[in-house]
């Protein structure tokens, strides 16, 4: 099984700073098996990225998303009050799914 | 446009069967792979499985001799079975269609306790 790991657990940042999200894998992912996800408190996770680098329907482009192999990198831009929220990344692998365990993104 | 929606008893005994149901609009529920997967309360995602339009399924190894999971066309559902249910299994549990390899969109989640 590839185990993500992300970092850093908590990330705290200020509106309009750039964010920088990793998420590490034990093995090689595919670039195209390689997916984000945001969860706000008491919602359902919201995907952001697929392949790697593809900004899902109506994800504003302050989101982009690269990296290949082990080493995959969530950005924003400049963050919006709403962006604060806990991301995670997805790989698919051998008919498995696994997900990291999430960075939060808190207001400083 | 798919729109899911998790229904199911929200209080389960230890060593009884939890089970979910996952009604699907704007789309055939024959048509798609669908996924199940749980968040225990501050804790992170974890998948449960998938299954194909064939009928084919893929479960968490870590939950595979326990899962099984099914569809009903006539009612446009996906349903989830958990067996011997202890309170490791106490989570909010999120119904999802599988595209190619993400997924999108999800339920809003039920949260399911499981205690006596």
């Amino acid at each position: 099984e590839i185990v993500l790991t992300q970092s850093p657990g908590t990330l705290s940042l200020s509106p309009g700073e750039r964010a920088t999200l990793s998420c590490r894998a034990s093995q090689s992912v595919s670039s195209t098996y390689l997916a984000w996800y945001q969860q706000k408190p008491g919602q359902a996770p919201r995907l952001l990225i697929s392949g790697a680098s593809s900004r899902a329907t109506g994800i504003p482009d302050r989101f982009s998303g690269s990296g290949s192999g082990t080493d995959f990198t969530l950005t924003i831009s400049r963050l919006e009050p709403e962006d604060f929220a806990v991301y995670y990344c997805q790989q698919y692998g051998s008919s498995s799914m696994t997900f990291g365990q999430g960075t939060r993104l808190e207001i400083k | 446009q798919l729109h899911l929606q998790e229904s199911g008893p929200g209080l389960v005994k230890p060593l009884e069967t939890l089970s979910l149901t996952c009604t699907v609009s704007g789309g055939s529920v024959a048509t798609y792979y669908w996924s199940w997967i749980r968040q225990p309360a501050g804790e992170g995602l974890e998948w449960i499985g998938r299954r194909s339009p064939s009928g084919s399924t893929d479960y968490n190894p870590s939950l595979k001799s326990r899962v099984s999971m099914s569809v009903d066309t006539s009612k446009n559902q996906f349903s989830l079975k958990l067996n011997s249910v202890t309170a490791a299994d106490t989570a909010v549990y999120y119904c999802a269609h599988w595209n190619y390899w993400w997924f999108d969109p999800w339920g809003p989640g039920t949260l399911v306790t499981v205690s006596s």
